[in-house]
């Protein structure tokens, strides 16, 4: 079956833009989770969708926000981009997002939002 | 919330040697413990995974021990291979029924793994 597909792959923005990324999970997996990597401060979590509600949110500011689609395609959204927002974007599909035996994340390829 | 502590940040072992990385976590009411393996430029990959009704899980060269009173789980590569070299991350869920249902991982910070030759 096909993988976790996130695109774009790279992104060069300018402080103040805003950029939209993009994540298709595995087909029948409807929870996607959102995670930004960086070299200081590891995985962070964003937010997570499940049925086309975010149901779950971390520790980010309001310029990061997602949406899921009927099709469990799933976008996220930084507005007012900053210097610190350069970072890997990584998507999680699962199931349910209930890490009950058999639901456990796969992990996109991610996005590289580099922002100068 | 959860969370999860990763030592150590760094690891260089000789080819054929064994490495071990530990963590610990906050949340007792955690189940389900993966590890992941990052090689450069590439996604995290899930390589093994315990849950809490058990204390240890093998495959081939990789193990993972659970010790849920003291709240730390451990990753064991014997027979290192430079092919392992990546970044390693362990990971814990904290309390099933999250307000809005549903969970998230939290990860530790990762451990660099280099095997030298």
């Amino acid at each position: 079956k096909a993988g976790v597909t996130q695109t774009p792959r790279y992104l060069i923005k300018t402080r103040g833009q805003q950029v939209t990324l993009s994540c298709s999970p595995i087909s029948g997996h409807r929870s996607v989770s959102w995670y930004q990597q960086t070299p200081g401060q590891g995985l962070q979590f964003l937010f997570e969708y499940f049925s086309e509600t975010q149901r779950n949110k971390g520790n980010f500011p309001g310029r990061f926000s997602g949406r899921q689609f009927s099709n469990s395609r799933s976008e996220m959204n930084v507005s007012t981009l900053e210097l610190g927002d350069s970072a890997l974007y990584l998507c999680a599909s699962s199931l349910a997002g209930t890490f009950r035996l058999g639901d456990g994340y796969t992990f996109g390829s991610g996005t590289r939002l580099t922002v100068v | 919330g959860e969370n999860v502590e990763q030592h150590p940040s760094t690891l260089s072992v000789q080819e054929g040697d064994s490495a071990v990385i530990k963590c610990t976590y906050s949340d007792s009411a955690s189940n389900y413990f993966p590890w992941y393996k990052q090689e450069l430029g590439k996604r995290p990959q899930l390589i093994i995974d315990i849950r809490s009704n058990v204390g240890e899980k093998k495959d081939q060269r990789i193990a993972v021990t659970l010790n849920k009173t003291a709240k730390h789980f451990s990753l064991h590569i014997t027979e290192t291979q430079p092919e392992d070299s990546a970044v390693y991350f362990c990971a814990a869920p904290g309390s099933q029924g999250q307000p809005g249902g549903g969970n998230k991982l939290t990860f530790g910070t990762g451990t660099q793994l280099k095997v030298e030759l």
